[in-house]
């Protein structure tokens, strides 16, 4: 069975751009959830979707936002990008209402 | 918010010494969890915990649920090479909406 799967893996952009990540949850999954890495800060929720509807959101201003298709492929977007975006994006998926999550490799983003 | 305390924040030990890291809340929670963080890799879960007093092994990792339902601790027996990481705790609170909270990380280096 695939795992997560994220693009892109690496980027760099500037600051006041967008950018658009994509997550490919496990097959069956429906549920997909979105981290943010830091050094300073760890792991923070961002949001999370199922069955295309978002459930919940962490404490990330409107600039960050995302969306989950009907086959449970999910994105986020970041607008405007700052220098303090710069991160690593981690999308994770899993089957039911547990804690147990699936993470995948990650989006590395770099705002200069 | 909640927070979860987590030590030590680093650990230099020999390859065959044994490891215990801890995780401790103000907060009450349902389910507590132990990742593992590989450079350049999304974390992996080792353990999940559900019932306060609970102890699980997976190997050579145990670990246990605390009474008080606030706090966790990991345990790595005889460790190699491969152990080098960082492990984050993290908790659930259940709802099927929430996203995990996550501790700061136990970064694990082992010397030759």
């Amino acid at each position: 069975k695939a795992g997560v799967t994220q693009t892109p893996r690496y980027l760099i952009k500037t600051r006041g751009q967008q950018v658009t990540l994509s997550c490919s949850p496990i097959s069956g999954h429906r549920s997909v959830s979105w981290y943010q890495q830091t050094p300073g800060q760890g792991l923070q929720f961002l949001f999370e979707y199922f069955s295309e509807t978002q459930r919940n959101k962490g404490n990330f201003p409107g600039r960050f936002s995302g969306r989950q298709f009907s086959n449970s492929r999910s994105e986020m977007n970041v607008s405007t990008l700052e220098l303090g975006d710069s991160a690593l994006y981690l999308c994770a998926s899993r089957v039911a209402n547990t804690g147990e999550l699936f993470f995948g490799e990650g989006s590395r983003l770099t705002v200069l | 918010g909640q927070q979860l305390n987590q030590s030590p924040q680093s650990m230099f030990i020999q390859e065959g010494e044994d490891v215990s890291m801890n995780c401790t809340s103000s907060s009450i929670f349902n389910t507590w969890l132990w990742y593992k963080q590989d450079p350049g890799e999304g974390p992996v879960l080792l353990i999940a915990l559900y019932k306060a007093g609970e102890l699980t092994s997976n190997g050579r990792l145990t670990a246990q649920f605390g009474i008080t339902r606030k706090d966790s601790f990991l345990n790595i027996s005889a460790s190699i090479p491969s152990d080098v990481g960082i492990y984050f705790c993290a908790e659930y609170s259940g709802g099927g909406a929430d996203g995990l909270t996550f501790g700061k990380g136990t970064h694990l280096i082992i010397q030759p």
